[in-house]
């Protein structure tokens, strides 16, 4: 059956320190995929896109990888701030439609 | 340049009422989704439209729920008989081209459906 997965559902992580964040996909083949940030009561930010014959995209402090393999996404916030405390939500392209991930709670402690 | 707005952003009605929620994508923007998303939940895909379109609606229950994006005006997904379990919040997001083509989403602020 088809399943995506977010490592963990809440991570704390010191401020400073490198966030990673994984999403991992069972049969799904997307064409590319994408991560969200979410704060509460609010909609999703669209943050990076990556394809699948990209290895890695990067924007600012935030890299995004890509395996195919693996089928599996890492999303990581160097030099992590308060700030970046949120939800973080994969996305999948699935054709006409997209599946999104349950979400990570990121809480990056002063 | 507005964002993608939602309206109302709270609404609340009584089991067996009906819920109209209504969406404006950005400006230049044809392709409209629908979300559902429960509470400690991931979103959920409803419906994709484009413009008098419906594209893909395999997230759509099957009865008491429909979406419709008209030529001119707002996209529209209405709840008809609403019970307990339609209390969620519902996200609409556009984007400029369709999904085959690698563009983001935009979101709204989500309506926060309650039935009471």
């Amino acid at each position: 059956s088809q399943k995506i997965e977010q490592n963990s559902e809440a991570l704390n992580i010191q401020e400073g320190k490198t966030a990673t964040l994984t999403c991992n996909y069972t049969n799904y083949s997307p064409a590319y995929l994408q991560w969200y940030r979410q704060d509460p009561g609010r909609g999703p930010v669209f943050l990076l896109l990556i394809r699948e014959n990209e290895k890695e995209k990067r924007k600012e402090r935030l890299k995004v990888t890509f395996d195919t393999t693996l089928k599996q996404s890492l999303f990581h916030i160097t030099a992590s701030q308060p700030a970046d405390s949120a939800t973080y939500l994969c996305a999948l392209e699935n054709g006409q439609n997209f599946v999104f991930g349950p979400g990570t709670r990121l809480s990056v402690l002063p | 340049n507005a964002g993608v707005m939602q309206n109302p952003r709270h609404l609340v009605r009584r089991r067996g009422q009906e819920a109209r929620l209504r969406c404006s994508p950005m400006k230049g923007h044809s392709h409209v989704y629908w979300y559902r998303q429960l509470p400690e939940e991931g979103l959920k895909f409803m419906v994709y439209l484009q413009k008098e379109n419906i594209i893909d609606e395999s997230g759509m229950p099957k009865e008491r729920f429909s979406a419709e994006f008209p030529k001119e005006g707002p996209s529209i997904l209405r709840i008809q008989q609403v019970v307990r379990g339609d209390s969620a919040a519902y996200f609409c997001a556009s984007s400029p081209q369709s999904s085959g083509t690698s563009y983001e989403q935009y979101f709204g602020p989500g309506t926060r459906l309650t039935v009471t």
